[in-house]
């Protein structure tokens, strides 16, 4: 499994842009990089999946350079309800093994 | 509302009581997880089942007992806790052991403490 680094957390206030980045420089050919949130006292939620470039949803966005050995989580106009632990992952995705959950980045949104 | 849910959302017990904790998913999904938060620390993941069969257990203690009698439901069997195993205890569901990484539901959590 590929490490990751992640800061462990940040501020920001509510409607500016956040980006959060993931180290992984021994991300392997067939890996995903996948980020999950997490509020106080519940349960890690699926935000975004990317193999390269650039994806989007309704949710945010994820910047991959061509090297992979980063990727950027970018949360537009966040609000206080974004306060949360931001989890960056990195694996196989399709193949059999379970979630690795490192510390995370808390992030802050102050009015 | 995810489509995993766990109950009770709180439980404070006993080092000397017996207490269950249950998961419910009924999201078609054939392997269920239960994973360990303790405060300022990642999950740790403790037991995986599949197809109601245990494949995995991270070396948890024997005072933590699992049981899968289907692949809807999954419960976490305490006895004789140490205040150490005060935490957030949650439950995952991903269709198969091949699961995508984005495939995982996860429940609210029982937010246990022992004294």
């Amino acid at each position: 499994l590929a490490k990751t680094t992640q800061p462990i957390s940040m501020d920001s206030y509510e409607g500016q842009e956040v980006n959060i980045t993931c180290s992984h420089n021994n991300i392997a050919t067939n890996d995903y990089i996948t980020w999950y949130q997490q509020f106080p006292s519940q349960g890690p939620r699926f935000i975004i999946q990317g193999y390269k470039t650039k994806v989007t949803n309704e949710v945010a966005s994820l910047f991959i350079p061509a090297d992979r050995k980063s990727s950027t989580l970018s949360l537009p106009r966040v609000s206080l309800s974004d306060t949360a632990v931001y989890y960056c992952l990195v694996g196989p995705s399709g193949s059999a093994r379970q979630l690795t959950f490192g510390s995370g980045t808390q992030l802050t949104v102050l009015p | 509302e995810t489509g995993v849910t766990q109950t009770p959302r709180h439980l404070v017990m006993g080092m000397t009581n017996k207490k269950s904790l249950k998961c419910e998913q009924h999201l078609g999904h054939n392997a269920m997880y239960w994973y360990k938060q303790s405060a300022k620390k990642p999950l740790e993941l403790m037991f995986v089942y599949n197809f109601k069969e245990q494949t995995e257990n991270n070396s948890v203690p024997s005072r933590f007992s699992p049981e899968c009698p289907n692949s809807s439901h999954l419960f976490l069997h305490l006895h004789t806790l140490q205040p150490e195993d005060s935490a957030l205890y949650l439950c995952a569901s991903s269709q198969d052991l091949k699961g995508r990484q984005d495939g995982y539901t996860f429940g609210s959590g029982t937010r246990l403490t022992v004294v």
